[in-house]
């Protein structure tokens, strides 16, 4: 079992690009969640999904859009990159909601 | 809405000895879950140790100790016998009884000295 793998681990992006960081899981887990981490800050939830086929907002949505493509996959796309979301990335996942597993995170730069 | 306080932004502790790490909380549920996440520089986060609202008794996994004060709304985690490997950044995390979104602290460095 790899767990919750996640792709890039690092990214540059300039101010006005797009692009959408990836996420897998193999555990059959029904729910799947997007984090940032910033210096100083815990884990700030961006969206989350808590089945196939739904999305729900969380603390801090605006900037980024999400798909469940399926129950294996939860993707983050940030349409127009701007240096406030320049962070880590984290993308979890959990069958019970009081155990989340998480990926080994995305690195990402917004110059 | 909840929020998460830790407010040791760094904590040392010798090898071999016992580190206390505090978080306090904020909420009017009665029914939740609490939580400490490791983050080693790997960046991985890893689980810790959970602790039910409902239940009294702390929780405990090895070296891994809560002191969970409801009243007091403090969650504080013991660390004994400190290794190096503890070494990380620990976050306090919440999270509703049915909901679905954890709330994390903003951390304390936990650094280990040989």
């Amino acid at each position: 079992n790899a767990g919750v793998t996640q792709t890039p681990k690092f990214q540059v992006l300039k101010t006005g690009q797009s692009m959408t960081l990836q996420c897998a899981q193999d555990m059959n887990h029904n729910s799947m969640y997007w984090y940032r981490q910033d210096p100083g800050m815990g884990l700030r939830l961006i969206y989350y999904s808590a089945s196939e086929g739904t999305t729900d907002k969380g603390e801090v949505p605006n900037g980024y859009n999400v798909s469940r493509l399926n129950k294996r996959e939860f993707s983050l796309r940030l349409e127009s990159a701007a240096p406030s979301q320049t962070s880590v990335y984290f993308c979890a996942s959990s069958m019970t909601r009081y155990e989340q597993y998480f990926g080994p995170g995305t690195r990402l730069t917004v110059t | 809405a909840q929020t998460v306080t830790q407010s040791q932004p760094e904590m040392s502790v010798q090898e071999a000895e016992t580190v206390t790490l505090s978080c306090t909380y904020d909420t009017s549920e009665s029914d939740y879950y609490l939580f400490w996440y490791k983050q080693p520089p790997s960046r991985q986060m890893i689980l810790v140790i959970r602790q039910e609202a409902y239940k009294q008794q702390n929780a405990t996994e090895n070296r891994f100790s809560v002191n969970f004060q409801k009243a007091a709304k403090s969650f504080s985690l013991k660390i004994s016998d400190s290794q190096l490997g503890d070494a990380a950044m620990y976050f306090c995390a919440y999270l509703m009884e049915y909901g679905n979104k954890l709330v994390f602290g903003a951390g304390t460095i936990l650094r280990v000295k040989s």
